[in-house]
Protein backbone atom coordinates (compact mmCIF):
# COMPACT_ATOMS: atom_id res chain seq x y z
CA UNK A 1 0.00 0.00 0.00
CA UNK A 2 1.02 3.65 0.23
CA UNK A 3 0.60 6.54 2.11
CA UNK A 4 1.58 10.11 2.40
CA UNK A 5 1.78 12.71 5.20
CA UNK A 6 1.01 16.27 5.50
CA UNK A 7 1.09 18.87 7.36
CA UNK A 8 -3.15 20.26 7.67
CA UNK A 9 -2.58 23.81 7.91
CA UNK A 10 -0.09 26.02 7.51
CA UNK A 11 -0.47 30.49 7.81
CA UNK A 12 2.09 33.07 6.98
CA UNK A 13 2.04 36.65 6.09
CA UNK A 14 2.11 37.39 2.07
CA UNK A 15 5.39 37.84 0.49
CA UNK A 16 6.83 35.31 3.09
CA UNK A 17 8.01 31.60 2.34
CA UNK A 18 6.34 28.66 3.41
CA UNK A 19 7.35 24.76 2.79
CA UNK A 20 4.85 21.91 2.90
CA UNK A 21 6.59 18.76 3.91
CA UNK A 22 5.36 15.67 2.46
CA UNK A 23 6.58 11.98 4.05
CA UNK A 24 5.86 9.08 2.33
CA UNK A 25 5.40 5.12 2.55
CA UNK A 26 5.25 2.95 -0.61
CA UNK A 27 5.36 -0.01 -1.51
CA UNK A 28 8.04 1.20 -4.74
CA UNK A 29 8.29 4.83 -5.42
CA UNK A 30 7.55 6.58 -8.95
CA UNK A 31 7.39 9.96 -8.06
CA UNK A 32 5.60 12.70 -6.37
CA UNK A 33 2.97 14.95 -7.88
CA UNK A 34 1.74 18.12 -6.33
CA UNK A 35 -1.40 20.03 -6.64
CA UNK A 36 -3.04 22.87 -5.84
CA UNK A 37 -7.11 23.23 -4.97
CA UNK A 38 -8.47 26.29 -3.98
CA UNK A 39 -11.61 26.29 -2.19
CA UNK A 40 -15.07 25.30 -4.23
CA UNK A 41 -12.36 24.75 -7.11
CA UNK A 42 -10.78 21.53 -8.76
CA UNK A 43 -7.58 20.05 -7.85
CA UNK A 44 -4.83 21.79 -10.52
CA UNK A 45 -0.83 20.11 -11.52
CA UNK A 46 1.63 21.69 -10.31
CA UNK A 47 5.43 20.05 -10.26
CA UNK A 48 6.26 16.48 -10.47
CA UNK A 49 9.80 15.13 -9.23
CA UNK A 50 10.66 11.88 -10.52
CA UNK A 51 14.36 12.20 -9.65
CA UNK A 52 15.93 13.98 -6.24
CA UNK A 53 16.33 17.24 -5.96
CA UNK A 54 14.89 20.94 -6.96
CA UNK A 55 12.80 21.45 -9.85
CA UNK A 56 11.38 24.71 -9.91
CA UNK A 57 8.47 26.37 -11.82
CA UNK A 58 8.21 30.46 -11.12
CA UNK A 59 7.35 30.84 -7.36
CA UNK A 60 6.77 27.25 -6.46
CA UNK A 61 9.33 24.71 -6.22
CA UNK A 62 9.72 21.30 -5.08
CA UNK A 63 12.18 19.12 -4.01
CA UNK A 64 12.50 15.09 -3.64
CA UNK A 65 14.74 12.84 -1.58
CA UNK A 66 14.22 9.03 -2.20
CA UNK A 67 16.37 8.69 0.37
CA UNK A 68 14.33 10.29 2.85
CA UNK A 69 11.16 9.01 1.77
CA UNK A 70 10.19 13.15 1.74
CA UNK A 71 9.28 15.99 -0.28
CA UNK A 72 8.50 19.32 -0.02
CA UNK A 73 6.56 22.09 -1.74
CA UNK A 74 8.47 25.63 -1.68
CA UNK A 75 6.00 29.00 -2.03
CA UNK A 76 8.04 31.95 -2.29
CA UNK A 77 6.89 35.52 -2.62
CA UNK A 78 3.35 34.54 -1.21
CA UNK A 79 -0.07 36.08 -2.78
CA UNK A 80 -3.35 36.40 -1.22
CA UNK A 81 -4.35 33.87 -4.46
CA UNK A 82 -1.63 31.45 -2.71
CA UNK A 83 -4.33 30.47 -0.28
CA UNK A 84 -5.51 26.93 -0.84
CA UNK A 85 -5.10 23.70 -0.56
CA UNK A 86 -2.20 21.84 -1.53
CA UNK A 87 -2.11 18.12 -1.95
CA UNK A 88 1.18 15.69 -2.44
CA UNK A 89 0.43 12.56 -4.78
CA UNK A 90 2.48 9.52 -6.06
CA UNK A 91 1.61 6.59 -8.64
CA UNK A 92 1.59 3.42 -7.71
CA UNK A 93 3.61 0.80 -9.95
CA UNK A 94 1.78 0.29 -13.30
CA UNK A 95 1.54 4.68 -13.34
CA UNK A 96 -2.49 3.96 -13.53
CA UNK A 97 -3.86 5.60 -10.61
CA UNK A 98 -2.44 8.62 -8.05
CA UNK A 99 -2.67 7.43 -3.91
CA UNK A 100 -3.12 11.78 -2.77
CA UNK A 101 -1.90 12.48 0.79
CA UNK A 102 -4.59 14.27 3.19
CA UNK A 103 -3.83 18.16 2.11
CA UNK A 104 -2.31 21.28 3.44
CA UNK A 105 -4.19 24.09 3.63
CA UNK A 106 -2.08 27.19 3.62
CA UNK A 107 -3.85 30.68 4.61
CA UNK A 108 -2.07 33.93 3.76
CA UNK A 109 -2.35 36.86 5.76
CA UNK A 110 -2.06 40.22 4.66
CA UNK B 1 -11.03 22.38 -25.78
CA UNK B 2 -13.47 21.78 -23.12
CA UNK B 3 -10.80 19.57 -20.93
CA UNK B 4 -12.89 17.67 -18.83
CA UNK B 5 -16.73 18.20 -18.21
CA UNK B 6 -19.24 17.20 -15.44
CA UNK B 7 -22.61 17.09 -15.32
CA UNK B 8 -24.51 17.80 -13.10
CA UNK B 9 -22.92 20.35 -11.34
CA UNK B 10 -25.19 19.63 -7.56
CA UNK B 11 -27.57 17.21 -7.14
CA UNK B 12 -29.64 16.48 -4.03
CA UNK B 13 -31.43 13.02 -3.52
CA UNK B 14 -33.11 11.41 -1.20
CA UNK B 15 -32.04 7.69 0.74
CA UNK B 16 -32.51 5.33 -1.56
CA UNK B 17 -32.64 6.77 -5.05
CA UNK B 18 -30.54 6.42 -7.75
CA UNK B 19 -28.66 8.91 -10.46
CA UNK B 20 -26.10 8.97 -12.79
CA UNK B 21 -22.63 11.37 -12.99
CA UNK B 22 -21.75 12.03 -16.28
CA UNK B 23 -17.89 12.94 -17.00
CA UNK B 24 -16.18 13.87 -20.59
CA UNK B 25 -13.47 14.53 -21.63
CA UNK B 26 -12.02 15.65 -25.11
CA UNK B 27 -8.21 15.15 -24.78
CA UNK B 28 -8.36 11.59 -25.93
CA UNK B 29 -7.08 10.85 -23.08
CA UNK B 30 -6.58 6.77 -22.29
CA UNK B 31 -6.80 6.52 -18.67
CA UNK B 32 -10.23 8.15 -16.35
CA UNK B 33 -10.75 8.30 -12.83
CA UNK B 34 -13.73 9.17 -9.98
CA UNK B 35 -12.69 10.41 -6.99
CA UNK B 36 -15.01 11.71 -3.96
CA UNK B 37 -13.67 14.45 -1.41
CA UNK B 38 -15.22 14.68 1.90
CA UNK B 39 -14.57 18.17 3.69
CA UNK B 40 -11.39 19.03 4.57
CA UNK B 41 -10.42 15.88 3.36
CA UNK B 42 -8.08 14.79 0.21
CA UNK B 43 -9.35 12.90 -2.60
CA UNK B 44 -10.36 9.50 -2.20
CA UNK B 45 -10.47 6.95 -5.46
CA UNK B 46 -13.63 5.28 -6.06
CA UNK B 47 -12.90 2.93 -9.93
CA UNK B 48 -10.87 4.12 -12.58
CA UNK B 49 -10.34 3.10 -16.22
CA UNK B 50 -7.40 2.57 -18.19
CA UNK B 51 -9.22 2.59 -21.71
CA UNK B 52 -12.50 1.59 -23.35
CA UNK B 53 -14.63 -1.22 -21.66
CA UNK B 54 -12.13 -1.26 -19.01
CA UNK B 55 -12.73 -0.44 -15.38
CA UNK B 56 -11.22 -1.04 -11.98
CA UNK B 57 -11.65 -0.33 -8.41
CA UNK B 58 -9.91 1.91 -6.24
CA UNK B 59 -9.78 2.56 -2.69
CA UNK B 60 -13.92 3.13 -1.97
CA UNK B 61 -15.70 1.19 -4.41
CA UNK B 62 -18.83 0.10 -2.36
CA UNK B 63 -22.09 1.57 -3.15
CA UNK B 64 -21.00 2.75 -6.65
CA UNK B 65 -21.14 1.40 -10.35
CA UNK B 66 -19.12 2.83 -13.10
CA UNK B 67 -18.94 2.30 -17.37
CA UNK B 68 -16.53 3.65 -19.86
CA UNK B 69 -19.23 2.45 -23.01
CA UNK B 70 -16.76 5.36 -25.16
CA UNK B 71 -13.32 6.59 -24.47
CA UNK B 72 -14.54 10.12 -24.00
CA UNK B 73 -16.95 9.60 -21.39
CA UNK B 74 -17.10 7.88 -17.80
CA UNK B 75 -19.94 7.36 -15.36
CA UNK B 76 -20.33 7.29 -12.23
CA UNK B 77 -23.84 5.36 -10.59
CA UNK B 78 -25.27 5.66 -7.47
CA UNK B 79 -27.65 2.21 -7.41
CA UNK B 80 -28.90 3.36 -3.64
CA UNK B 81 -28.29 6.44 -2.65
CA UNK B 82 -26.69 6.85 1.07
CA UNK B 83 -26.23 9.88 3.32
CA UNK B 84 -22.69 8.53 4.06
CA UNK B 85 -22.17 9.21 -0.10
CA UNK B 86 -22.96 13.31 0.60
CA UNK B 87 -19.45 14.73 -0.72
CA UNK B 88 -18.20 16.56 -3.90
CA UNK B 89 -17.05 14.26 -6.93
CA UNK B 90 -14.18 14.56 -9.20
CA UNK B 91 -13.53 12.56 -12.21
CA UNK B 92 -10.08 12.88 -13.68
CA UNK B 93 -8.30 12.03 -16.80
CA UNK B 94 -4.85 11.38 -17.61
CA UNK B 95 -2.90 10.20 -20.91
CA UNK B 96 -1.15 6.90 -21.05
CA UNK B 97 2.13 7.50 -19.74
CA UNK B 98 1.70 10.73 -18.12
CA UNK B 99 1.98 9.20 -14.79
CA UNK B 100 2.31 12.47 -12.66
CA UNK B 101 -0.51 14.53 -14.53
CA UNK B 102 -4.35 14.38 -13.92
CA UNK B 103 -6.64 17.03 -15.52
CA UNK B 104 -9.76 17.31 -13.17
CA UNK B 105 -13.49 18.19 -14.09
CA UNK B 106 -15.06 21.16 -12.05
CA UNK B 107 -16.80 18.52 -9.23
CA UNK B 108 -20.55 17.55 -8.45
CA UNK B 109 -21.86 18.38 -5.27
CA UNK B 110 -24.26 15.66 -3.90
CA UNK B 111 -26.49 15.54 -1.26
CA UNK B 112 -28.08 12.92 0.03
CA UNK B 113 -30.62 13.68 2.93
Amino acid sequence: GQSLEQPSEVTAVEGAIVQINCTYQTSGFYGLSWYQQHDGGAPTFLSYNALDGLEETGRFSSFLSRSDSYGYLLLQELQMKDSASYFCATPGAAGNKLTFGGGTRVLVKP
Amino acid sequence: NAGVTQTPKFRVLKTGQSMTLLCAQDMNHEYMYWYRQDPGMGLRLIHYSVGEGTTAKGEVPDGYNVSRLKKQNFLLGLESAAPSQTSVYFCASKRRGGEETQYFGPGTRLLVL
